[in-house]
């Protein structure tokens, strides 16, 4: 079945340093693809996403691009701040075709000193 | 993107007892989805509820254990029946192609 495969963790940057988590995914169909982000003691938002190959989704200075011929779909942001620590789910859905479940990937625990 | 609100945001209860929690939407929708992520995890799907039919459940998950409402196209509510402190967990609903989620609730069973 689909399965999304993300970066384990926890990672600790310091603060202004670059960030990327690698995500990769398993797919039969055109899915979907997500970053969301949930952090200390809240739910989960959609952080960004990216729905056709080539696409690239862009939220709070955080980037992914939707990457078909290698299956993966990293996020980055150039300079991270402290308020950036959180756990970051990779996720992916099978789109309108389907019922629009989402699975997720295992998450990423993102620490950034000051 | 639907706005979700879902309640209660956390509880503690005793074990054995049940706990149902609602989920409102603020537009009609077909599918609804219950997920569970237990401490430190991520979230699985529990299942998906369509408004006039039954739900349908992922594997590991049962009816018995997990039974779920949905009255109207903007309402939904799971009950975690029979609790154990294997089921301390954040519950969060979400809706179709919204891709937004409710705030969630942290359960938490003594």
């Amino acid at each position: 079945g689909d399965s999304v495969t993300q970066m384990e963790g926890p990672v600790t940057l310091s603060e202004e340093a670059f960030l990327t988590i690698n995500c990769t995914y398993t797919a039969t169909g055109y899915p979907s693809l997500f970053w969301y982000v949930q952090y200390p003691g809240e739910g989960l938002q959609l952080l960004l996403k990216a729905t056709k190959a080539d696409d690239k989704g862009s939220n709070k200075g955080f980037e992914a691009t939707y990457r078909k011929e290698t299956t993966s779909f990293h996020l980055e942001k150039g300079s991270v701040q402290v308020s950036d620590s959180a756990v970051y789910f990779c996720a992916l859905s099978e789109g309108y075709s389907s019922a629009s479940k989402i699975i997720f990937g295992s998450g990423t625990r993102l620490s950034i000193r000051p | 993107s639907a706005v979700i609100s879902q309640k209660p945001s956390r509880d503690i209860c005793q074990r054995g007892t049940s706990l149902t929690i609602q989920c409102q939407v603020d537009s009609q929708v077909t599918m609804m989805f219950w997920y569970r992520q237990q401490p430190g995890q991520s979230l699985t799907l529990i299942a998906t509820a369509n408004q006039g039919s039954e739900a349908t459940y992922e594997s590991g998950f049962v009816i018995d254990k997990f039974p779920i409402s949905r009255p109207n196209l903007t309402f939904s509510t799971l009950t975690v029946s029979n609790m154990s402190p294997e089921d301390s967990s954040i519950y969060l609903c979400s809706v179709e192609y919204g891709y937004t989620f409710g705030s969630g609730t942290r359960l938490t069973v003594v």
